[in-house]
């Protein structure tokens, strides 16, 4: 299984301001993914990321809002632009494993409070 | 579009019992995974256990085993012997076709608690 680490681990944030949060893994993996998971809820799914290309959104999530980086097959970023309290969840990325399989491998999760 | 159904927002247990999560399913796609997650209060999502829609036999991994009934369209987790550290949401989700077939689509999740 890949050991995947985000940073930063939890954050709190002032509305209208952008944080960027970063996904590492140990191992080369094709894709990553980003998902959200507000407070009480199941996680969604907000883009899935291909290093070498732009990366795919979901329904309800544009690029303007939670634009991505893989600039590598190792690394990602997601940025939560122009914050709002609805923004405070928790942003979890995660790898496919190379199994038959296919279960994904989560980081951490990075816990973000915005006032 | 798939979708996983989880009707236990909340479930307790006492220790050393046996527990089964409830996780129903609707697909169109002949061929699917399921897989079940535990998410502690620190926020981390677990991988626990994987079943195949091809698979003839039951996942069991440890304490942990997936009762896979094909026809009913459900993947129930049986947690054997419970601990106090098994405490935690656990959520049902399956594996999507669609681009690639990477992509997982969650249930609403259960919150499992042990008691002494």
């Amino acid at each position: 299984s890949a050991v995947i680490s985000q940073k930063p681990s939890r954050d709190i944030c002032q509305r209208g301001t952008s944080l960027t949060i970063q996904c590492q893994v140990d191992s080369q993996v094709t894709m990553m993914f980003w998902y959200r998971q507000q407070p009480g809820q199941s996680l969604t799914l907000i883009a899935t990321a291909n290093q070498g290309s732009e990366a795919t959104y979901e329904s309800g999530f544009v690029i303007d809002k939670f634009p991505i980086s893989r600039p590598n097959l190792t690394f990602s970023t997601l940025t939560v632009s122009n914050m709002s309290p609805e923004d405070s969840s928790i942003y979890l990325c995660s790898v496919a494993g190379t199994g038959d399989t296919y279960e994904q491998y989560f980081g951490p999760g990075t816990r973000l409070t915005v006032t | 579009a798939q979708k996983i159904t989880q009707t236990q927002p909340g479930m307790f247990v006492q220790e050393k019992e046996a527990v089964t999560l409830d996780c129903t399913y609707d697909t169109s796609d002949p061929s699917y995974g399921l897989f079940w997650y535990k998410q502690p209060s620190s926020g981390e999502m677990i991988f626990l256990i994987y079943q195949g829609s091809y698979d003839q036999q039951n996942a069991t991994e440890g304490r942990y085993s997936l009762n896979f009934q094909k026809a009913r369209k459900s993947a129930n987790l049986v947690i054997s012997a419970s601990q106090l550290g098994d405490s935690a949401m656990y959520f049902c989700a399956m594996r999507d076709w669609t681009g690639g077939g990477n992509k997982l689509t969650f249930g609403t999740g259960t919150q499992l608690k042990v008691e002494l």
